[in-house]
């Protein structure tokens, strides 16, 4: 069975310091893979996807993902972080009619 | 494009009454919809799949009588809470299927008195 694991429940980072969130998945396939970013009582906004093809993704808001088949990760990242950027991230993986979500990373952006 | 829109998107509702939450694809036609409930500061749980013109596909432990879903159409799907107690309070989510991803409605924040 598909599953997704977001180790890491809380992160804290400083405004304009980097960020990687990390997502670990198990897929019985080359699975597709999505990164979205849910703010409080909002919907989810898709940040970047991987398909197939280059293993390193550039998203939205200056997202990147890169995915490692030999770790079975797709870790966001950020080179600077912005306050905007506090939100709750879910890594998701899945085709078609079946897709699995992480259980979340809450972002903290301290000034 | 590929817009979603769930209505209404908070909703509140007297313990033993019905509620009904709609869930469009605006720009695209979507044969298959999809169903989520998150429970505050937790993830989405995938509910059902409802597939347009036939019986939605209930998760284990999500009680088909009780979350009614409808896609009559190619454009709408939606959830009916029946005789809703205020264990059903909740965040739902609904998506719709375009090729190999789902676009995600901006959620009903449901509760129940």
């Amino acid at each position: 069975a598909q599953s997704v694991t977001q180790p890491d429940i809380h992160i804290t980072v400083s405004e304009g310091a980097s960020l990687e969130l990390r997502c670990n998945y198990s897929y019985g396939a080359t699975p597709y893979l999505f990164w979205y970013v849910q703010s409080p009582g909002q919907g989810l906004q898709l940040l970047l996807k991987y398909f197939s093809g280059d293993t390193l993704v550039q998203g939205i808001k200056g997202f990147e993902a890169e995915f490692k088949r030999s770790q079975s990760s797709f870790n966001l990242r950020k080179p600077s972080v912005h306050w905007s950027d506090a939100a709750e991230y879910f890594c998701a993986v899945g085709a078609f009619n079946d897709m699995r979500f992480g259980a979340g990373t809450r972002l903290t952006v301290k000034p | 494009g590929a817009v979603v829109s769930q209505h209404p998107s908070r909703v509140i509702c007297k313990s033993g009454t019905s509620v009904k939450i709609e869930c469009r694809s605006l720009d695209f036609q979507a044969t298959t919809m999809f169903w989520y409930r998150q429970f505050p500061k937790k993830s989405l749980m995938l509910m059902a799949t409802s597939n347009e013109g036939s019986k939605a596909t209930y998760e284990q432990g999500v009680e088909k009588d009780k979350f009614l879903i409808n896609h009559a159409s190619l454009t709408l799907s939606t959830l009916t809470v029946t005789s809703a107690h205020p264990e059903d309070s909740s965040f739902y989510i609904c998506s719709a299927r375009r090729g190999h991803e789902q676009y995600f409605g901006p959620g009903t924040r449901l509760t129940v008195t």
